[in-house]
């Protein structure tokens, strides 16, 4: 167990449709990373936060939005679904702001999109 | 960017025998070079990593090497267990960047 926790673990909807993952990073790391691991594809990652401070972004689509709220955990809202959006959502924390710092993994929130 | 090639793509190897991982990277100024395994359906766990200032680091039966000149870092794995078949992704990063994985190595170890 890494210490960082994500909900819900499974998610099914429509397309068009709207959800929001959420993730509660290791206890005294400030950094929260969002990836997504589409079938048999790397980890691409999303987006960065540090203490509440967008940080870095990676390949994020304009349909999809991120938060990082004062108690340090994080919300990934992603909106007008389609069929590619389905993926294993990972959020990762870690201390500082570098990417050096060693990353922590929760256990993903696999996402259907039907 | 930075650009980050995994390979082999797949591997399969007997028990006992040793298994090697080997990423190439483009940008000079990385300088944090993680492995992580991936068991199916499940979260990415750091096994090992290693950073600019050393050429090499050894846990138990994994080591990373380093050759910086060459911009490519390898993961070994000696004695294989059937445990370890897995999906391992190496990960590069420096500085403010944000880190990059490679594509993944699909490692089957049989029994």
């Amino acid at each position: 167990d890494s210490g960082v926790t994500q909900t819900p673990k499974h998610l099914i909807t429509a397309t068009g449709q709207r959800v929001t993952l959420r993730c509660s990073p290791r206890s005294g790391d400030l950094s929260v990373y969002w990836y997504q691991q589409s079938l048999d594809q790397g980890l691409q990652f999303l987006i960065q936060y540090y203490n509440g401070e967008e940080r870095a972004k990676g390949n994020i689509l304009e349909r999809f939005s991120a938060q990082q709220f004062p108690d340090l955990h994080s919300e990934l809202n992603l909106s007008s679904l389609e069929l590619g959006d389905s993926a294993l959502y990972f959020c990762a924390s870690s201390l500082s702001p570098t990417a050096t710092d060693t990353q922590y993994f929760g256990p993903g929130t696999r996402l259907t999109v039907l | 960017g930075e650009n980050v090639e995994q390979h082999p793509s797949t591997l399969s190897v007997q028990e006992g025998d040793s298994a090697v991982i080997k990423c190439t990277y483009s940008d000079s100024a990385s300088n944090y070079f993680p492995w992580y395994k991936q068991e199916l359906g499940k979260r990415p766990q750091l096994i090992i990593d290693i950073r600019s200032n050393v050429g090499e680091k050894k846990d138990q039966r994994i080591a990373v090497t380093l050759n910086k000149t060459a911009k490519h870092f390898s993961l070994h794995i000696t004695e294989t267990q059937p445990e370890d078949s897995a999906v391992y992704f190496c990960a590069v990063s420096g500085g403010y960047q944000k880190v990059t994985f490679g594509i993944g190595t699909k490692l089957q170890v049989i029994p």
